[in-house]
């Protein structure tokens, strides 16, 4: 049962384009939502996150946006860089003392042309 | 400030053997938690550890075990190896497990059973 999903296992994109990555999710209970990034040999590293009591939340080039009613949520990059390149996971967290226990999407690999 | 680390990087079993693998966790933190990654998979929660007791297990079946230590270093032991069992495992630290705790990762230790 996935109950986070990133149903595109790749985007590719031009440097200084926009980047958007998607994330579904079922679990209702899910109120705290994250992205983070992976690159090879290294652990994933926290990017953005995002309460359900908010909509969107920004962090530079970053952006989460969070639909509660379709149970979606995106993270827009803008402009995109080479460097952006990586695998990209959203993960949701159940509240309370579950903010640790993160479920995660499966991945979408991203990769910035120059 | 130390971030997480991980040992070994990587180790190969035998189907039926037992391992364990080691988790320094950053500086400060007091929260441990471990996730398995089969390829092409996100990541996925195994257990958590706060002040030295088990808060909270994913769905793992008991051979897999842990313990936290008083420094916050942690230990993730599988008994009786299995095939599946083949994967990257990854430590996370954190600032207690509520909201805004974001997750530190190590790069993880790659097993193999063969």
């Amino acid at each position: 049962d996935q109950q986070v999903k990133q149903n595109s296992p790749s985007l590719s994109v031009q440097e200084g384009r926009i980047s958007i990555l998607n994330c579904d999710y079922t679990n209702s209970m899910f109120d705290y939502f994250l992205w983070y990034k992976k690159y090879p040999a290294e652990g994933p590293t926290f990017l953005i996150s995002i309460s359900s009591i908010k909509d969107k939340n920004e962090d530079g080039r970053f952006t989460v946006f969070l639909n509660k009613s379709a149970k979606h949520l995106s993270l827009h990059i803008v402009p995109s860089q080479p460097g952006d390149s990586a695998v990209y996971f959203c993960a949701a967290s159940a509240g309370g003392t579950s903010y640790g226990k993160l479920t995660f999407g499966q991945g979408t690999i991203l990769t910035v042309h120059p | 400030e130390t971030g997480v680390t991980q040992s070994p990087t990587h180790l190969i079993k035998t189907r039926g053997q037992q391992v364990t693998l080691r988790c320094s966790s950053q500086s400060g933190h007091n929260t441990v938690s471990w996730y398995q990654q089969a390829l092409g998979q996100g990541p996925q929660f195994i257990f958590q550890y706060y002040r030295e007791e088990e808060n909270g297990r994913g769905n793992f079946p008991p051979r897999f075990s842990g313990l936290q230590f008083p420094n916050y270093s942690s230990e993730l032991n599988v008994n009786a190896l299995e095939l599946d069992d083949s994967a990257l495992y990854l430590c996370a630290s954190s600032l207690g497990s509520l909201a805004g705790g974001e997750l530190f990762f190590g790069e993880g230790s790659r097993l193999t059973v063969l």
